[in-house]
């Protein structure tokens, strides 16, 4: 059974502090690893998609590493703003049937 | 907006019944996939279409099918619903079936079953 993990399960910070979160998954037979921003009362939004080890991809003051040889991924904020309160899902594909497994999520409450 | 639609937002059935979920994807898109969420579990993928042919199959009750129609619109079905089927379904589509590429996520359809 493919396992994705997340941590931690959520999060409180100040307006303005930097934060980061970890995507867990199995390091075998990896494929694509996604992050995705989900709002409450919207539905989920993609940030990245990563397929490469070592790949960093940004977005404004969001940015995500990846390494797939240890299995893991980290999601940073830096200067969290309160519109950057949501839950950030990874999803990884890998393994023989190349679906994509979602971990639980983040949750961010970032405190004007 | 993502340009993916579903329909309906709300739905509101007893036990027994069988509804029937909408959705399409943006333009251009070829595969449609459904999720559902329930209360305190992620998103569960059901299922994937592709160009109208099933591609990919995933915690879906036999009671749940789905189809992609011609012109590439899907719908879900749910019969004999049970109270644990009430959970947020989620429609999303993506340009072709690589599982790189992104999805483009729907508004949801809320189900409750009474």
């Amino acid at each position: 059974i493919l396992n994705v993990e997340q941590s931690p399960q959520s999060l409180h910070v100040q307006e303005g502090d930097s934060t980061n979160f970890t995507c867990s998954f199995p390091s075998s037979n990896f494929y694509a690893l996604h992050w995705y921003r989900w709002e409450t009362a919207k539905s989920p939004e993609a940030l990245f998609v990563m397929t490469l080890n070592g790949d960093e991809k940004k977005k404004g003051r969001i940015s995500a590493t990846l390494n797939t040889k240890e299995g893991y991924s980290y999601l940073y904020i830096k200067g969290s703003q309160p519109e950057d309160s949501a839950t950030y899902l990874c999803a990884f594909c890998g393994g023989n049937n190349r679906k994509l497994i979602w971990g639980l999520g983040t949750s961010l409450a970032v405190n004007p | 907006d993502s340009g993916v639609t579903q329909t309906p937002k709300h739905l509101i059935t007893a036990t027994g019944q069988r509804v029937t979920l909408r959705c399409s994807p943006r333009s251009g898109d070829l595969s449609v996939y459904w999720y559902q969420q329930s209360l305190d579990q992620g998103l569960q993928f059901l299922i994937q279409y592709y160009n109208g042919e099933e591609r990919a199959k995933g915690n879906i009750l036999e009671r749940f099918s789905a189809q992609q129609f011609p012109d590439l619109h899907s719908e879900l079905n749910l019969s004999s619903l049970e109270l644990g089927d009430s959970a947020l379904y989620f429609c999303a589509s993506s340009v072709d079936v690589l599982p790189s590429d992104e999805q483009f996520f729907g508004p949801g359809t809320r189900l409750t079953v009474l």
